[in-house]
C-alpha cells in the first residue's frame, strides 16, 4: 500500500511569515502533484512535478520533487490569508492518484 | 471553475435510502474518478471509468456503485445508505486513463445521511 505522509498537518502562522510543508512517501512515483482545497470545494491542482530533483515556481510557491520520486515540498514565501487552504499532495503510479494526509494552512493577519 | 460539474451540490437523505450522484467531466477528457473525502480518512478514491469502462477500483463499497455513459457523464449509486457515508463525494477528470494524467475536480456532493 502507497502512503503519503504530509507534515506539519496544522500549520497557523502571520502574514509575511514563509513556510514549508513536506511530503513523504516509502514508494516511487511516476510524478506529483499538489493541489490546494477550500472548505466546501474540490481540490485545485496547482502543479505537477515529473522529474527527480525538478523544482516549480508558482508565484510565491516553489514546489521540489525529490531526486529518487518518492518526497516533495512546498515552500511558500511571504504567506498571505489567501493562501489558506488544505495543501494536499498527490503521488502517481500508473493507473492511480494517491493522496496525502493533507496540511492545512491558516494565514492570519 | 475546472470544467468539471457535479449535481446536487447537497444531498440529505434517511438511512436505508438510495441515492445517485451526478458528474459531467470536462470537456475532451475520457477519465471520471470518484472519491470520497470525510474528516477521519481524507480524500479516498473510490472508482475511475474510462469511456465508459470501469478502469480501476479503489476503497468502494458493494453498497456503492457507478457507470460512465456513452456521452462521457458518470453517476455514482450509494444504496442502503448508513450513518457513516455521510461525506464530501468529489468527481475528477483526466484526458487520460493513467493517474499520471493530471486530474481535476468537480465542486463536490456533500451527502448528509440522517
Amino acid at each position: 500500500t502507497q502512503l503519503l505522509e504530509q507534515s506539519p498537518q496544522f500549520l497557523s502562522i502571520q502574514e509575511g511569515e514563509n513556510l514549508t510543508v513536506y511530503c513523504n512517501s516509502s514508494s516511487v512515483f511516476s510524478s506529483l502533484q499538489w493541489y490546494r482545497q477550500e472548505p466546501g470545494e474540490g481540490p485545485v491542482l496547482l502543479v505537477t512535478v515529473v522529474t527527480g530533483g525538478e523544482v516549480k515556481k508558482l508565484k510565491r510557491l516553489t514546489f521540489q520533487f525529490g531526486d529518487a520520486r518518492k518526497d516533495s515540498s512546498l515552500h511558500i514565501t511571504a504567506a498571505q490569508p489567501g493562501d489558506t487552504g488544505l495543501y494536499l499532495c498527490a503521488g502517481s503510479s500508473f493507473w492511480k492518484l494517491t493522496f496525502g494526509t493533507g496540511t492545512q494552512l491558516k494565514v492570519e493577519l | 471553475d475546472s470544467g468539471v460539474t457535479q449535481t446536487p451540490k447537497h444531498l440529505i437523505t434517511a438511512t436505508g435510502q438510495r441515492v445517485t450522484l451526478r458528474c459531467s467531466p470536462r470537456s475532451g477528457d475520457l477519465s471520471v474518478y470518484w472519491y470520497q473525502q470525510s474528516l477521519d480518512q481524507g480524500l479516498q478514491f473510490l472508482i475511475q471509468y474510462y469511456n465508459g469502462e470501469e478502469r480501476a477500483k479503489g476503497n468502494i463499497l458493494e453498497r456503492f456503485s457507478a457507470q460512465q455513459f456513452p456521452d462521457l457523464h458518470s453517476e455514482l449509486n450509494l444504496s442502503s445508505l448508513e450513518l457513516g457515508d455521510s461525506a464530501l463525494y468529489f468527481c475528477a477528470s483526466s484526458v487520460g486513463s493513467r493517474g499520471s494524467y493530471e486530474q481535476y475536480f468537480g465542486p463536490g456532493t456533500r451527502l448528509t445521511v440522517t
